[in-house]
Parts: C-alpha cells; sequence; structure tokens
C-alpha cells in the first residue's frame, strides 16, 4: 500500500458526460501527478500540483482539468468524454520537487459507452 | 520516436530461469531512471532510483544497473509471483518533474 489513495475504483459513464476523479496523497506529500494509462500509449503524464500551484502541464487535452485543494487532495475533471478516454487514470505524490520517487495511487479505470 | 524504449515487449520464463529486461533511453540531463513493477489493474509499485551510469541497486530477486543510455533490470532465479509489468521511467532536465514512461515489459513465470 503506497498510502495515495483514489477514488472511485470504476467508473461507467457515456459519451458527452463529465466526471471528477478524486485523489488524495501521502500524509505530508505536497506534490499530485496525474497519468493516463490506455493499452496504446503506455503511462502519459497529465498534470502536477504543487502545494495546491499548478506546477506543469503534459499531454492533457483542453477537456480535461485539475485542481490541488487547501488539505492537499487533488481531482481531476474530464469533460464532454470520448470513447477514447476510457482508460487507467492515476495520480502519484512526492514529498517536493527534490524527492524523485513518486508513488502510484491503485488508479480509477473509467470506461466510457 | 520513443524517449523511452523497453524490452522484449513480453517475457516468458521458466522458474528458476534468470534474465534481464532492457530499457534504453535518447534523453540528454538525465536527473534518475527508475524502476516499477505493476501488477493488472493495480498502480504502479516503485522498486529503484539509478541516478549515474555505473550505479547498481538490488532488492531480492532484482538487481537493477545504469548505463550512460540503458538500464537493465536483471532477476535472478525468478519465481511466480515475480510475474508483473516492469516499467521503466526517466527525469531529465526538460521534462522538469515529470517521469516519462517507457511501455513496459511483461514477464511470466511458470512453475
Amino acid at each position: 500500500d503506497s498510502g495515495v489513495t483514489q477514488t472511485p475504483k470504476h467508473l461507467i459513464t457515456a459519451t458527452g458526460q463529465r466526471v471528477t476523479l478524486r485523489c488524495s496523497p501521502r500524509s505530508g506529500d505536497l506534490s499530485v501527478y496525474w497519468y493516463q494509462q490506455s493499452l496504446d500509449q503506455g503511462l502519459q503524464f497529465l498534470i502536477q500540483y504543487y502545494n495546491g500551484e499548478e506546477r506543469a502541464k503534459g499531454n492533457i487535452l483542453e477537456r480535461f482539468s485539475a485542481q490541488q485543494f487547501p488539505d492537499l487532495h487533488s481531482e481531476l475533471n474530464l469533460s464532454s468524454l470520448e470513447l477514447g478516454d476510457s482508460a487507467l487514470y492515476f495520480c502519484a505524490s512526492t514529498g517536493s520537487d527534490s524527492a524523485y520517487e513518486q508513488y502510484f495511487g491503485p488508479g480509477t479505470r473509467l470506461t466510457v459507452t | 520516436e520513443d524517449q523511452v524504449t523497453q524490452s522484449p515487449e513480453a517475457l516468458r520464463l521458466q522458474e528458476g530461469e534468470s534474465s534481464s529486461l532492457n530499457c534504453s533511453y535518447t534523453v540528454s540531463g538525465l536527473r534518475g531512471l527508475f524502476w516499477y513493477r505493476q501488477d493488472p489493474g493495480k498502480g504502479p509499485e516503485f522498486l529503484f532510483t539509478l541516478y549515474s551510469a555505473g550505479e547498481e541497486k538490488e532488492k531480492e530477486r532484482l538487481k537493477a544497473t545504469l548505463t550512460k543510455k540503458e538500464s537493465f533490470l536483471h532477476i535472478t532465479a525468478p519465481k511466480p509471483e515475480d510475474s508483473a509489468t516492469y516499467l521503466c521511467a526517466v527525469r531529465f532536465n526538460q521534462a522538469g518533474t515529470a517521469l516519462i514512461f517507457g511501455k513496459g515489459t511483461t514477464l511470466s513465470v511458470s512453475s
């Protein structure tokens, strides 16, 4: 158990809908990363937040957004969902930018029908 | 062009049959190379971080090594419970703090 929690575990929704994925980092960790894992693309970095501020962006679509709250939990919002958005979504946390090892949560499996 | 390439894509071993997984990278300004283990439907589990060429790390039957452009994950006398997908990732200057992952090697160990 990495100490990172994610809810829900599974999510099934229809095209065009909007969903919110939630992540709680390890106790004391300030940095949260979101990744998408699909069969053909592997694990792809989406976005990073550090202590409430957006720190880095990767291959994140404009339909996707995220935020980190004062209690350090983070939410990833996915809107106007398409079939191709079906994937595993992971968050990971580290203590600081100088802490290189990222610890991953169990993931949320999103299925868009 | 992929920045991180792992080979082979899949590897089948008999219990006790040692082998190596390869991770090659094309990025410059490496800040760290990471190995993770991922079981089906689960999150990646951190195994090792390597920072510089010549560095080695060991954990049970696993040993990771790093050269200037590749890393190897050696598995000695594997057991069925070592079956998983092994992911390699790099952190480098231009990518900031994000990890760039390879597509993984799926290892199956049969008894």
